[in-house]
């Protein structure tokens, strides 16, 4: 166990549907992430946040929204998703201290998302 | 190379033999490259993080060298079990917030 939690952890939703991903982590890190990982790609990050700031969106279309309302937890809210959005979703926190200089990180077990 | 390269895709060993694969970083601007291991439904979980060139890292039967200078690092994997059935992903990082990790190897032990 990582202590990163994620739920929920199968979601299949429509294309009109409105969901939010969670994720929570009460290991004292002050950064968090979001990835998404589609059929043999690599990981891809999406999101960054650290101390609560977004720090990074790489390119993500706005139908994915982040929300980190505190450092120990992350949301994807999620809006008029698209079938190739299709995809596992990893989240990870990385520690404040000394480790953080090599940008260790900690992943839930992912979200598996089905857009119909 | 400008991403990161792992190799095989995919390796099935039987059990009690030792094997190693290869995973490929530029490296430019490289800062650390770490080794998780992934079952399936579960989170990765690190192995090794590494950041000297030469560096050799070992835990248990699982051991990991670097080469920063040409780009490289090798996991090794001894007298393979059951258990060590597993992706198991490479990432490097440059520095800023983005680990840019490789596709992984998918790894079979036949018992």
């Amino acid at each position: 166990e990582t202590g990163v939690t994620q739920t929920p952890r199968h979601l299949v939703m429509g294309m009109t549907n409105k969901k939010s991903l969670k994720c929570e982590q009460h290991l004292g890190h002050n950064a968090m992430y979001w990835y998404k990982q589609s059929a043999k790609k690599p990981l891809e990050l999406m999101f960054v946040y650290s101390l609560e700031e977004r720090v990074e969106n790489n390119s993500v279309p706005s139908r994915f929204s982040p929300e980190c309302p505190n450092s120990s937890h992350l949301f994807l809210h999620l809006h008029t998703l698209q079938p190739e959005d299709s995809a596992l979703y990893l989240c990870a926190s990385s520690p404040p201290a000394r480790p953080r200089e090599t940008n260790e990180q900690f992943f839930g077990p992912g979200t598996r998302l089905t857009v119909l | 190379i400008l991403n990161v390269e792992q190799s095989p895709q995919s390796l099935h060993v039987q059990e009690g033999d030792s094997t190693n694969f290869t995973c490929s970083f530029p490296s430019s601007n490289f800062y650390a490259l770490h080794w998780y291991r992934w079952e399936t439904a579960k989170s990765p979980e690190a192995l090794f993080v590494m950041t000297l060139n030469g560096d050799e890292k070992k835990k248990g039967r699982i051991s990991a060298t670097l080469n920063t200078k040409e780009g490289y690092s090798y996991l090794y994997i001894k007298g393979s079990q059951p258990e060590d059935s597993a992706t198991y992903l490479c990432a490097s990082w440059g520095g800023n917030e983005k680990l840019t990790f490789g596709t992984g190897t998918r790894l079979t032990i036949i018992p």
